[in-house]
């Protein structure tokens, strides 16, 4: 299994430009999270997902947008590029809820100037 | 809602040296807790979880956290560290689901443990 995978590992964009962040998970998993780790903050939820088709908002919500068409992919779209969307996103996926281990892919640099 | 205070945002401590990193939680009816480790340049990994039981939970590495609710605390200790354990340790925590709390945890802001040889 490659477990999750994100693309690309880092990007700069340009305030205003959008691009797509992309997550995919190989183990079925029906639980899917977006997560964003800026320094000496922690992790913070963005969205997260508990099945196809199913999204819901996590606590920084603002500025992107996801969706679940498929148990494998959960792509996070960030539209109109702020400098405060300067971060590592992680994306994570689980097999149901809370009481199974969120397995992390490497994350994803993005700098937007 | 739930919040997560790691006191120490960074500990230095010698190899073979015992180790403590602190966590507590804002007070709720029952919680889920967890310690997540990230290594350099890598996502995040479970070290270990506190469901419900025992209020003692061990890792396969050596480290083990202990659940007080009084003192609404998880803290995570390890008795000897290796040079290997340096990484950035995550405290975690949520509502149980099933008692109207949420699928989502709240992550502390993180402790810096370097192991110094």
């Amino acid at each position: 299994n490659a477990g999750v995978t994100q693309t690309p590992k880092f990007r700069i964009l340009k305030i205003g430009q959008s691009m797509t962040l992309q997550c995919t998970q190989d183990m079925n998993h029906n639980y899917m999270y977006w997560y964003r780790q800026d320094p000496g903050m922690g992790l913070k939820l963005i969205y997260y997902s508990v099945g196809a088709g199913i999204t819901d908002k996590g606590e920084v919500p603002n500025g992107y947008n996801v969706s679940r068409s498929t148990t494998e992919d959960f792509p996070l779209r960030l539209e109109l590029a702020a400098p405060s969307q300067t971060s590592v996103y992680f994306c994570a996926s689980s097999y149901r809820g809370l009481t199974y281990e969120q397995y992390f892919g490497p994350g994803t640099r993005l700098t937007v100037t | 809602a739930q919040s997560v205070t790691q006191l120490d945002s960074q500990v230095p401590v010698f190899e073979e040296a015992p180790v403590e990193l602190r966590c507590n939680y804002s007070s709720s009816v029952s919680v889920y807790l967890f310690w997540y480790v990230q290594y350099p340049n890598q996502g995040l990994q479970l070290l270990l979880k506190y469901l419900s039981g025992s209020t003692l939970v061990e890792s396969i590495n050596g480290f083990e956290a202990e659940f007080n609710k009084s003192q609404t605390s998880f803290h995570l200790r390890k008795p000897s560290v290796h040079i290997s354990d340096t990484a950035e340790y995550f405290c975690a925590v949520s509502d149980r689901p099933l008692l109207g709390g949420s699928e989502k945890l709240v992550f502390g802001k993180g402790t810096k443990l370097t192991v110094n040889p």
